[in-house]
């Protein structure tokens, strides 16, 4: 069975830096994209980037270029998104979820990132 | 680049049938036969319902079905039920492995 697994809630303060964390299983974690997706409070779904951990290539959505990095460790099966340097504007839930061809077929259940003062 | 152009929201009663569109340009729905469409509960993570405009993954009901002619696509749901009501988002390939996604429609069920 397919699953991918995220890192708990985080609360931070701005400035703060964070790794957030997504384990894929039951499937071989190289050959697929991972994707991760935005979805600010009561706002709709946005490409945050995507990673190939076969090889690492990275691909960033325009908005979040420099200012999120994307990693994976295919040795246990995780990829990551962080940040060195967090605003409040960077409270929201961000999934994490596999591509297969063109459409993200499995998702993570979400990992709430609060940053507040 | 600018998210696809969903309607905010859409309504409809049991047993009939909705669409819900998802307007882009040439350089994404209109470019490329992989839109997919994304049901989304409250508090829960977004479902494939629809890949690659028409397609549908196992286990998703054949009440939903895609379509799209030049920069639009569309969603229909036939035979509305109370569990449809939820958020619909489609997605749509751009470039450089990268997509873009709609804005959402809240689908009410009457």
């Amino acid at each position: 069975e397919v699953q991918l697994v995220q890192s708990g809630a985080e609360v931070k303060k701005p400035g703060e830096s964070l790794k957030i964390s997504c384990k894929g299983s039951g499937y071989n974690f190289t050959t697929y994209w991972i994707g991760w997706v935005r979805q600010m409070p009561g706002e709709g779904l946005e490409w945050v980037g995507i990673i190939f951990p076969g090889d690492s290539d990275i691909r960033y959505g325009p908005s979040f270029q420099g200012h999120v990095t994307i990693s994976a460790d295919k040795s246990i099966s995780t990829a990551f998104l962080q940040w060195s340097s967090l605003k409040a504007s960077d409270t929201a839930i961000y999934y994490c979820a596999r591509r297969s061809g063109d459409p993200f077929d499995y998702w993570g259940q979400g990992t709430l990132v609060t940053v507040s003062s | 680049q600018s998210a696809l152009t969903q309607p905010a929201s859409v309504s409809g009663s049991p047993g009939q049938s909705i669409t819900i569109s998802c307007t882009g340009t040439s350089s994404d729905v209109g470019g490329y036969d992989y839109v997919s469409w994304y049901q989304q509960h409250p508090g829960k993570a977004p479902k494939l319902i629809i890949y690659d405009v028409i397609n549908r993954p196992s286990g998703v009901s054949n009440r939903f079905s895609g379509s799209k002619s030049g920069n639009t696509a569309s969603l229909t749901i036939s035979g509305l039920q109370a569990e449809d009501e939820a958020d619909y988002y489609c997605n749509s390939y751009i470039r450089s492995t990268l997509g873009i996604f709609g804005g959402g429609t809240r689908l009410t069920v009457l």
